[in-house]
């Protein structure tokens, strides 16, 4: 059990409006990551982390930004939403870089 | 050329067969190999994870590794209706420092009573 809950698992919201999406484990694993899942992409990396106040990008991170100010949880922001970040949202950690990732069961966000 | 491939699918199989999986990775330097099953509506789920050319095999499931090739397959003996899912193939590429996880778009299978 990779002991990982994301809130909300589903929210709709207007274009314009600021979002947070947040993920928390009960391990203390060094690496959490944000992903998007979207039909005929497959899983899109936005951010991750590894380790507390230390974030990097990933391939699609434009419009989003992070925080961990904890080793427990991780934040996903968006600043403001747009229809285009319509998506279902996968929080994933590790041990370290080099171990598989344990997946959340996911945020639906939908952005009318 | 995307730098995992896998072909969308869907692969149909009858109930009991062997089913087969195929992801192909164009980093040569790719060095950690890892199968996910996504059922529809839910998350990933790690099935195997493969580090070193051969098979790896765990119950029913076989991982097949073939760095010379740059591919890896997984075989399902004795298909289930339960094993009906999208399989994703994740690699780990060294492309950059923090050896982030490079995906497949998945396969989906359909094991047919």
């Amino acid at each position: 059990d990779a002991g990982i809950t994301q809130s909300p698992r589903h929210k709709v919201t207007e274009t314009g409006t600021p979002v947070t999406l947040r993920c928390h484990q009960t391990e203390n694993h060094r690496y959490m990551y944000w992903y998007r899942q979207d039909p005929g992409h497959g899983l899109r990396l936005i951010h991750y982390s590894y380790g507390v106040k230390d974030t990097d990008k990933g391939e699609v991170s434009d419009g989003y930004s992070v925080s961990r100010s904890k080793t427990e949880d991780f934040l996903l922001t968006l600043e403001s939403a747009t229809s285009s970040q319509t998506s279902v949202y996968f929080c994933a950690n590790g041990q370290n870089s080099n171990q598989p990732q344990h997946f959340g069961d996911g945020t639906r966000l939908s952005i009318l | 050329q995307k730098e995992v491939e896998q072909n969308s699918g869907p692969l149909s199989v009858p109930e009991g067969a062997i089913a087969s999986l195929n992801c192909t990775y164009s980093d040569r330097g790719s060095q950690s190999f890892f199968w996910y099953r996504q059922y529809s509506g839910k998350s990933p789920e790690l099935i195997m994870s493969i580090y070193s050319n051969g098979d790896k095999e765990d119950g029913r499931f076989t991982a097949q590794l073939n760095k010379a090739s740059q591919y890896v397959s997984l075989l399902i003996r004795d298909s289930q209706p339960s094993d009906s899912a999208t399989y994703l193939c994740a690699v780990r590429s060294p492309r950059d420092s923090n050896y982030q996880l490079i995906w497949g778009a998945g396969t989906k299978l359909i094991i047919k009573p």
